[in-house]
């Protein structure tokens, strides 16, 4: 089992260019999210997903897209990068909604300039 | 709305010691579950221990063990016989059951420092 996987690990961006992360699982997660850490911040949930073909907006849903046409695929989409959205970039898959256990993927770190 | 607060941005203990942590949260919900994760330097989130709402006896896993207030809102984690490798950043997590509107809500996170 590979767990949750990102790619890349590192990304830099100039202002107004898009790009796509991407979060694979092989565990037969329902639930995938993904998250934004900022310094002194906790993480901030960007969008998540129930199950395949289903996405809803987290606390911080400007500026990224999301599609689950798989279970195991899960990418963000930045539309027009902004150096606001510099920050490490966390995917992030469990079983069940709320009591069990989410598994992180190692982050990617991503700086717009 | 929900949030969580850890208050202590930075910690420090001596090798052996014991520390604990702590996190409060503010929810009008009755049932939920906490979490404390870790993040080592290696930037990687490892779940440490979860609590659910409705079960009074505090959780614990081996050194790790919390102290759940319901009442008073508050899920301090206490770490015993501290260990170099319990050197990092502690974040405390709430969460409201519910598939339809789930999200875990996530305090700013404490800096552990072990000092040998």
């Amino acid at each position: 089992n590979a767990g949750v996987t990102q790619t890349p690990k590192f990304q830099v961006l100039k202002t107004g260019q898009s790009m796509t992360l991407q979060c694979a699982q092989d565990m037969n997660h329902e639930y995938m999210s993904w998250y934004r850490q900022d310094p002194g911040m906790g993480l901030r949930l960007i969008h998540y997903s129930v199950g395949a073909g289903i996405t809803d907006q987290g606390e911080v849903p400007n500026g990224y897209n999301v599609s689950r046409s798989t279970t195991e695929d899960f990418p963000l989409r930045l539309l027009s990068a902004a150096p606001s959205q510099t920050s490490v970039y966390f995917c992030a898959s469990s079983p069940d909604f709320w009591n069990n256990e989410q598994f992180f993927g190692p982050g990617t770190r991503l700086t717009v300039l | 709305a929900q949030t969580v607060t850890q208050s202590q941005p930075e910690m420090s203990v001596q090798e052996a010691e014991t520390v604990t942590l702590s996190c409060t949260y503010d929810t009008s919900e009755s049932d939920y579950y906490l979490f404390w994760y870790k993040q080592p330097p290696s930037r990687q989130m490892i779940l440490v221990i979860r609590q659910e709402a409705y079960k009074q006896q505090n959780a614990t896993e081996n050194r790790f063990s919390v102290n759940f207030q319901k009442a008073a809102k508050s899920f301090s984690l206490k770490i015993s016989d501290s260990q170099l490798g319990d050197a990092a950043m502690y974040f405390c997590a709430y969460v409201r059951p519910g598939r339809s509107n789930y999200q875990l809500i996530w305090g700013a996170g404490t800096k552990l420092i072990i000092k040998p």
